[in-house]
């Protein structure tokens, strides 16, 4: 049901910087709503990473950063560190009458 | 320091019934939207039901609409969610999400540690 679109898996070694898409449509990102993302390490719940595209809660470490633009949006690890080894997802708002939240189809990041 | 703990997963067979429960402390629950979001097993995040604060908005996605029913107690600083009818693709890891209510979009800021319902024969 995932209707955010984002690549399986990205690896880096460590401190490589690795991007991480996740593509949308105009009922989500395309219709100007906030793209979120979440980490996910090995079992255990998911966890705010960024929120409002860019914004970083209080905690996590600028070495993660968002952006967006038109039907897509973008997170960033510059600096790759051992725990960032994770699932990523990315999550929206969804103004078709199915869900009114949408998440990524998930990534995760391997650090070689 | 938030905390959200879930409870009442469990096995259960097809078209049964399970009710989930999500304690909250740390914060003035009834000052807040929640969620419901589910993992199927080696799958992706699913967005199931939303409550409005005093529990006068609920919004539920297709697949569980007239299935499940979420509600909240706001003196018990609990939420939960009753599932009836329930399928092998109900299959997943609830967890209990406090949403952080945006112009442009919501999102679920702090995530409880899951509970695992499995329906299967």
């Amino acid at each position: 049901q995932s209707v955010l679109t984002q690549p399986p898996s990205v690896s880096g070694a460590p401190g490589q910087r690795v991007t991480i898409s996740c593509t949308g449509s105009s009922s989500n990102i395309g219709a100007d709503y906030d793209v979120h993302w979440y980490q996910q390490l090995p079992g255990t719940a998911p966890k705010l990473l960024i929120s409002g595209n860019s914004n970083r809660p209080s905690g996590v470490p600028d070495r993660f950063s968002g952006s967006k633009s038109g039907t897509s949006a973008s997170l960033a690890i510059t600096g790759l560190q051992a725990e960032d080894e994770a699932d990523y997802y990315c999550q929206s708002y969804d103004s078709s009458l199915s869900a009114l939240y949408v998440f990524g189809t998930g990534t995760k990041v391997t650090v070689l | 320091e938030v905390q959200l703990v879930e409870s009442g997963g469990g096995l259960v067979q097809p078209g049964g019934s399970l009710r989930l429960s999500c304690a909250a402390s740390g914060f003035t629950f009834s000052s807040y939207w929640m969620s419901w979001v589910r993992q199927a097993p080696g799958k992706g995040l699913q967005w199931v039901a939303n409550i409005k604060q005093d529990g006068s908005e609920k919004k539920y996605v297709d697949s569980v609409k007239g299935r499940f029913t979420i509600s909240r107690d706001n003196a018990k600083n609990s939420l939960y969610l009753q599932m009836n009818s329930l399928r092998d693709e109900d299959t997943a890891v609830y967890y209990c999400a406090r949403v952080a209510r945006t112009l442009y979009g919501d999102y679920f800021n702090y995530w409880g540690q899951g509970t695992l319902v499995t329906v299967s024969s």
